[in-house]
Protein backbone atom coordinates (compact mmCIF):
# COMPACT_ATOMS: atom_id res chain seq x y z
CA UNK A 1 0.00 0.00 0.00
CA UNK A 2 1.30 3.73 -0.84
CA UNK A 3 2.27 5.64 2.31
CA UNK A 4 3.02 9.33 2.38
CA UNK A 5 5.93 10.47 5.54
CA UNK A 6 6.72 13.68 6.14
CA UNK A 7 8.86 15.17 8.57
CA UNK A 8 9.66 16.30 11.80
CA UNK A 9 6.21 17.22 12.96
CA UNK A 10 7.01 20.41 14.62
CA UNK A 11 9.68 22.48 14.08
CA UNK A 12 10.69 26.02 16.17
CA UNK A 13 12.96 27.76 14.15
CA UNK A 14 14.25 31.71 14.46
CA UNK A 15 13.97 34.35 11.96
CA UNK A 16 16.70 33.89 9.35
CA UNK A 17 17.72 30.15 9.89
CA UNK A 18 17.73 27.88 7.03
CA UNK A 19 15.17 25.38 6.88
CA UNK A 20 14.18 22.24 5.27
CA UNK A 21 11.46 19.78 5.51
CA UNK A 22 11.04 16.24 3.73
CA UNK A 23 8.48 14.31 1.97
CA UNK A 24 9.02 10.37 0.85
CA UNK A 25 6.51 8.13 -0.86
CA UNK A 26 6.30 4.72 -0.82
CA UNK A 27 4.59 1.92 -2.98
CA UNK A 28 3.93 3.62 -6.15
CA UNK A 29 5.98 5.31 -8.90
CA UNK A 30 5.82 8.97 -10.95
CA UNK A 31 4.13 10.33 -8.63
CA UNK A 32 2.45 14.31 -8.98
CA UNK A 33 3.92 15.97 -6.07
CA UNK A 34 2.50 19.10 -3.51
CA UNK A 35 3.58 21.46 -1.03
CA UNK A 36 0.62 23.31 0.84
CA UNK A 37 1.06 25.96 3.12
CA UNK A 38 -1.66 26.69 5.35
CA UNK A 39 -1.83 30.11 7.70
CA UNK A 40 -3.73 29.59 11.55
CA UNK A 41 -7.83 29.06 10.17
CA UNK A 42 -7.16 29.67 6.60
CA UNK A 43 -7.01 28.08 3.34
CA UNK A 44 -4.62 25.62 1.53
CA UNK A 45 -2.23 27.71 -0.01
CA UNK A 46 -0.37 25.76 -2.96
CA UNK A 47 3.67 26.78 -2.92
CA UNK A 48 5.09 23.98 -5.26
CA UNK A 49 4.50 21.15 -7.50
CA UNK A 50 5.85 18.81 -9.65
CA UNK A 51 5.44 16.09 -12.08
CA UNK A 52 9.12 14.38 -11.98
CA UNK A 53 12.16 14.47 -10.91
CA UNK A 54 14.24 17.71 -11.05
CA UNK A 55 10.52 19.30 -13.06
CA UNK A 56 9.29 21.75 -10.01
CA UNK A 57 6.35 24.67 -11.20
CA UNK A 58 6.75 27.50 -8.46
CA UNK A 59 2.80 29.00 -7.63
CA UNK A 60 3.63 31.92 -5.26
CA UNK A 61 6.91 34.24 -5.26
CA UNK A 62 8.83 34.09 -2.06
CA UNK A 63 11.40 32.69 0.62
CA UNK A 64 11.12 29.13 -0.34
CA UNK A 65 11.99 27.05 -2.64
CA UNK A 66 11.50 23.14 -3.59
CA UNK A 67 13.62 20.19 -5.17
CA UNK A 68 12.63 16.80 -6.11
CA UNK A 69 15.91 15.06 -6.41
CA UNK A 70 14.31 11.30 -6.26
CA UNK A 71 11.04 10.53 -8.30
CA UNK A 72 9.58 9.81 -4.39
CA UNK A 73 11.35 12.59 -2.69
CA UNK A 74 10.31 16.07 -2.68
CA UNK A 75 11.78 18.82 -0.31
CA UNK A 76 11.04 22.66 0.78
CA UNK A 77 14.27 25.01 1.73
CA UNK A 78 14.70 28.61 2.37
CA UNK A 79 17.80 29.84 3.00
CA UNK A 80 16.67 32.50 5.52
CA UNK A 81 13.35 32.29 7.25
CA UNK A 82 11.15 34.87 7.86
CA UNK A 83 8.32 35.17 10.68
CA UNK A 84 5.56 35.32 7.70
CA UNK A 85 6.70 31.71 7.15
CA UNK A 86 5.46 30.22 10.04
CA UNK A 87 2.34 27.97 9.44
CA UNK A 88 0.97 24.35 9.04
CA UNK A 89 2.94 22.76 6.00
CA UNK A 90 1.19 19.79 3.93
CA UNK A 91 2.85 17.62 1.15
CA UNK A 92 0.85 15.29 -0.96
CA UNK A 93 0.93 13.33 -3.63
CA UNK A 94 -1.68 12.15 -6.50
CA UNK A 95 -1.10 9.50 -9.00
CA UNK A 96 0.62 10.49 -11.90
CA UNK A 97 -1.61 9.13 -14.40
CA UNK A 98 -5.04 9.00 -13.23
CA UNK A 99 -7.16 11.65 -12.24
CA UNK A 100 -7.47 10.18 -8.68
CA UNK A 101 -7.48 11.55 -4.84
CA UNK A 102 -4.58 13.36 -3.01
CA UNK A 103 -2.79 12.06 -0.45
CA UNK A 104 -1.31 14.09 2.73
CA UNK A 105 1.03 13.72 4.75
CA UNK A 106 0.74 14.90 8.54
CA UNK A 107 2.06 17.88 7.92
CA UNK A 108 4.72 20.16 9.87
CA UNK A 109 3.89 23.08 12.46
CA UNK A 110 6.36 25.63 11.68
CA UNK A 111 7.10 28.27 14.23
CA UNK A 112 9.25 31.00 13.03
CA UNK A 113 10.42 33.35 16.48
CA UNK B 1 -6.59 31.26 -8.36
CA UNK B 2 -8.17 29.67 -6.04
CA UNK B 3 -11.67 28.63 -5.95
CA UNK B 4 -13.57 30.23 -4.09
CA UNK B 5 -16.20 28.67 -1.41
CA UNK B 6 -19.79 29.71 0.26
CA UNK B 7 -20.09 29.88 3.05
CA UNK B 8 -16.94 30.89 4.43
CA UNK B 9 -18.99 29.32 7.99
CA UNK B 10 -21.91 27.38 9.36
CA UNK B 11 -23.28 26.47 12.03
CA UNK B 12 -26.04 23.81 12.37
CA UNK B 13 -27.94 21.39 15.08
CA UNK B 14 -27.63 17.53 14.43
CA UNK B 15 -29.79 16.88 12.10
CA UNK B 16 -29.94 19.45 9.40
CA UNK B 17 -28.93 19.97 6.39
CA UNK B 18 -25.91 22.03 4.51
CA UNK B 19 -24.48 22.79 1.52
CA UNK B 20 -21.03 23.90 0.49
CA UNK B 21 -20.26 26.25 -2.69
CA UNK B 22 -17.36 26.41 -5.13
CA UNK B 23 -17.08 28.56 -8.13
CA UNK B 24 -13.94 28.62 -10.41
CA UNK B 25 -12.99 30.90 -12.84
CA UNK B 26 -11.14 28.15 -14.88
CA UNK B 27 -12.64 25.38 -17.20
CA UNK B 28 -12.11 22.18 -14.58
CA UNK B 29 -11.16 18.71 -15.37
CA UNK B 30 -12.22 17.58 -12.12
CA UNK B 31 -13.10 18.60 -8.28
CA UNK B 32 -12.11 16.97 -5.16
CA UNK B 33 -13.73 17.39 -2.07
CA UNK B 34 -11.80 17.34 1.79
CA UNK B 35 -12.32 17.76 5.05
CA UNK B 36 -10.21 18.89 7.50
CA UNK B 37 -9.70 18.58 11.65
CA UNK B 38 -8.51 21.12 13.39
CA UNK B 39 -4.79 20.32 13.40
CA UNK B 40 -4.85 17.41 11.30
CA UNK B 41 -4.42 16.60 7.51
CA UNK B 42 -7.41 16.56 4.93
CA UNK B 43 -8.56 13.87 4.04
CA UNK B 44 -10.52 12.56 1.32
CA UNK B 45 -13.87 12.53 0.45
CA UNK B 46 -15.15 12.28 -3.04
CA UNK B 47 -13.91 12.90 -6.31
CA UNK B 48 -16.28 14.33 -9.41
CA UNK B 49 -14.52 13.98 -13.10
CA UNK B 50 -15.82 15.71 -16.24
CA UNK B 51 -19.56 13.97 -17.37
CA UNK B 52 -19.98 12.99 -14.55
CA UNK B 53 -20.39 12.47 -10.44
CA UNK B 54 -19.36 10.12 -7.97
CA UNK B 55 -21.00 9.67 -4.84
CA UNK B 56 -18.54 8.82 -2.12
CA UNK B 57 -20.01 8.70 1.00
CA UNK B 58 -23.50 8.13 3.00
CA UNK B 59 -25.21 11.46 3.32
CA UNK B 60 -22.55 13.10 2.12
CA UNK B 61 -22.86 14.28 -1.71
CA UNK B 62 -22.03 16.26 -4.50
CA UNK B 63 -22.56 17.97 -8.06
CA UNK B 64 -20.26 19.04 -10.49
CA UNK B 65 -21.79 21.56 -13.03
CA UNK B 66 -19.18 21.55 -15.87
CA UNK B 67 -20.37 24.85 -17.53
CA UNK B 68 -21.12 26.82 -14.96
CA UNK B 69 -17.44 25.32 -13.04
CA UNK B 70 -19.08 24.96 -10.45
CA UNK B 71 -19.43 21.80 -7.11
CA UNK B 72 -21.24 21.69 -4.57
CA UNK B 73 -21.15 19.54 -1.51
CA UNK B 74 -24.59 18.45 0.43
CA UNK B 75 -24.24 17.08 4.07
CA UNK B 76 -27.87 15.78 5.03
CA UNK B 77 -28.77 14.84 8.73
CA UNK B 78 -25.67 15.81 9.63
CA UNK B 79 -23.35 14.30 12.30
CA UNK B 80 -21.41 15.94 15.29
CA UNK B 81 -18.50 13.76 13.24
CA UNK B 82 -18.81 16.11 10.11
CA UNK B 83 -17.74 19.23 12.21
CA UNK B 84 -14.61 20.12 10.36
CA UNK B 85 -12.62 22.69 7.70
CA UNK B 86 -14.42 22.00 3.91
CA UNK B 87 -11.99 22.21 0.89
CA UNK B 88 -12.93 21.71 -2.49
CA UNK B 89 -9.58 20.97 -4.47
CA UNK B 90 -10.14 21.86 -8.64
CA UNK B 91 -7.77 20.59 -11.53
CA UNK B 92 -8.09 22.39 -14.69
CA UNK B 93 -7.56 21.36 -17.93
CA UNK B 94 -4.10 20.12 -19.05
CA UNK B 95 -2.41 20.69 -15.92
CA UNK B 96 -1.44 18.73 -13.11
CA UNK B 97 -2.04 22.00 -10.73
CA UNK B 98 -4.24 20.94 -7.49
CA UNK B 99 -5.42 24.44 -6.23
CA UNK B 100 -7.59 24.43 -2.86
CA UNK B 101 -10.54 26.31 -2.37
CA UNK B 102 -11.00 28.99 0.65
CA UNK B 103 -12.68 26.60 2.99
CA UNK B 104 -16.00 26.58 4.84
CA UNK B 105 -15.84 25.85 8.53
CA UNK B 106 -18.76 23.54 9.42
CA UNK B 107 -19.57 23.46 13.26
CA UNK B 108 -22.57 20.91 14.28
CA UNK B 109 -23.91 21.71 17.72
CA UNK B 110 -26.19 18.74 19.92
Amino acid sequence: SQTIHQWPATLVQPVGSPLSLECTVEGTSNPNLYWYRQAAGRGLQLLFYSVGIGQISSEVPQNLSASRPQDRQFILSSKKLLLSDSGFYLCAWVLGTANTEAFFGQGTRLTVV
Amino acid sequence: QQPVQSPQAVILREGEDAVINCSSSKALYSVHWYRQKHGEAPVFLMILLKGGEQKGHEKISASFNEKKQQSSLYLTASQLSYSGTYFCGTRPFGNEKLTFGTGTRLTIIP
